[in-house]
């Protein structure tokens, strides 16, 4: 059974970081595709950062130049380092696995980052 | 960018019922690349339907999805209680979009 459990959240203030980790199991996770998706407060869906299996990175316009993604297949983790952090980086950060396609097959409880004086 | 608009905000329905949802693209979703996920409140989504109509593993077949082009449908032939949720379409034809979502309400 798939399982991706996200940790690393909390309460930063404006221009702090937060890195945060998704631990996988039940799959070979260095073959899959994986991102982080964010939901703001009563918001929807957001795609924010994708890694694939070479390594190759996508950033949303919104976080590029702030938010670094990374993944450490010896210990089947994924990361997401926040950086200079704003009031509207506020939200519920999901990690989510690719099906065969890009869709994304399977989610992570979140974890809730707010970003705050 | 492809957005994808969802209709109508909110439905309002009863257990038993028939929920039928729209997905509209700005411009033609390629491969019928679509996807379909529900979200209940305080837990994450979960995948319902992918390549616009197929059902993900573990899915009940009351949901269906149908559609082409820029115009997707998601159908649940029957309402059951637990079915009340937020449902977000999603393509992945060109980089991945969300719609804004569609809530089904009692």
């Amino acid at each position: 059974e798939v399982q991706l459990l996200e940790s690393g959240g909390g309460l930063v203030q404006p221009g702090g970081s937060l890195r945060l980790s998704c631990a996988a199991s039940g799959f070979i996770f260095s073959n899959y595709v994986m991102t982080w998706v964010r939901q703001a407060p009563g918001k929807g869906l957001e795609r924010v950062s994708t890694i694939t299996t070479s390594g190759d990175t996508y950033f949303a316009d919104s976080v590029k130049g702030r938010f670094t993604i990374s993944r450490d297949n010896s210990k089947n983790t994924l990361y997401l380092q926040m950086n200079n952090l704003r009031a509207d980086d506020t939200a519920v950060y999901f990690c989510a696995k690719d099906g065969a396609d890009w869709y994304f097959e399977s989610w992570g409880p979140g974890t809730l980052v707010t970003v705050s004086s | 960018e492809i957005v994808l608009t969802q209709s109508p905000g909110t439905l309002s329905l009863s257990p038993g019922e028939r929920a039928t949802l729209s997905c509209r693209a700005s411009q033609s979703v390629t491969s019928s690349y679509l996807a379909w996920y529900q979200q209940k409140p305080g837990q994450a989504p979960r995948l319902l339907i992918h390549g616009a109509s197929s059902r993900a593993t573990g899915i009940p077949d009351r949901f269906s999805g149908s559609g082409s082009g820029t115009d997707f449908t998601l159908t649940i032939s029957r309402l059951e209680p637990e079915d009340f949720a937020v449902y977000y379409c999603q393509q992945y034809a060109n980089a991945r979009t969300f719609g804004q979502g569609t809530k089904v309400e009692i």
